[in-house]
């Protein structure tokens, strides 16, 4: 069974640009789940879709957007690209229901020069 | 919101040796995971365990959801368990609440 995928594995963007950043979920999992990992900052959650629905965001602004398509694979895109956006950017995907656990991609390490 | 504390924040070991880790948790959850997370930053399932007591090699992990708090027990340290390691608590249904992390250093 292939796991989560993301792409790309590196990405390398200049202040005030925009990036995307791909996300395919284990076969038969709905919800995908964004969470961005930076340095001194630990793992925070950013977004979750499920069934092509956003169904939650944590404290993030609002250039950090996504959406999932009809196949359940995810898009995150982060706007006006900030210095501060650096960072290891990890999708997950589950089961939808509180008792399933959450299965992690390598991630997308997102790089602002 | 709920928070989550994970004990040491630092351990160095040398190979063959044990080691427990500790998660606490402020409220009641919904499920527990354990993770390691290696040098190249993957993150890596360990356990699902959001009560009682798992086993997996080396590994286990105990949950003991009504006093809020969960261990992960590592046996015969090799220098490959070296990086970090996180639990994470369901809270609400649908994100993940990591704790800080346990950074593990095993020497030959």
């Amino acid at each position: 069974e292939a796991g989560v995928t993301q792409s790309p594995t590196h990405l390398i963007k200049t202040r005030g640009q925009q990036a995307t950043l791909r996300c395919s979920p284990i076969s038969g999992h709905t919800s995908v789940y964004w969470y961005q990992q930076a340095l001194g900052l630990g793992l925070q959650f950013l977004l979750w879709y499920d069934e092509g629905e956003e169904r939650n965001r944590g404290n993030f602004p609002p250039r950090f957007s996504g959406r999932q398509f009809p196949n359940y694979s995810s898009e995150l895109n982060v706007n006006a690209l900030e210095l501060e956006d650096s960072a290891l950017y990890l999708c997950a995907s589950s089961f939808v229901a509180s008792n399933q656990p959450q299965h992690f991609g390598d991630g997308t390490r997102l790089s602002i020069l | 919101g709920i928070q989550v504390e994970q004990s040491p924040p630092d351990l160095i070991l040398q190979e063959g040796a044990n080691s427990t880790l500790r998660c606490n948790f402020s409220d009641s959850v919904n499920n527990l995971q354990w993770f390691h997370q290696n040098p190249w930053g993957q993150l890596i399932n360990l356990f699902y365990i959001p009560s009682g007591t798992k086993q997996n090699g080396r590994l286990s992990a105990t949950t003991v959801a009504t006093e809020r708090y969960s261990l992960l027990y590592i046996s015969s340290s090799q220098t490959t368990d070296s990086g970090v390691y996180f639990c994470a608590v369901l809270y609400n249904t649908d994100k993940l609440i990591f704790g800080t992390g346990t950074r593990l250093q095993v020497f030959p």
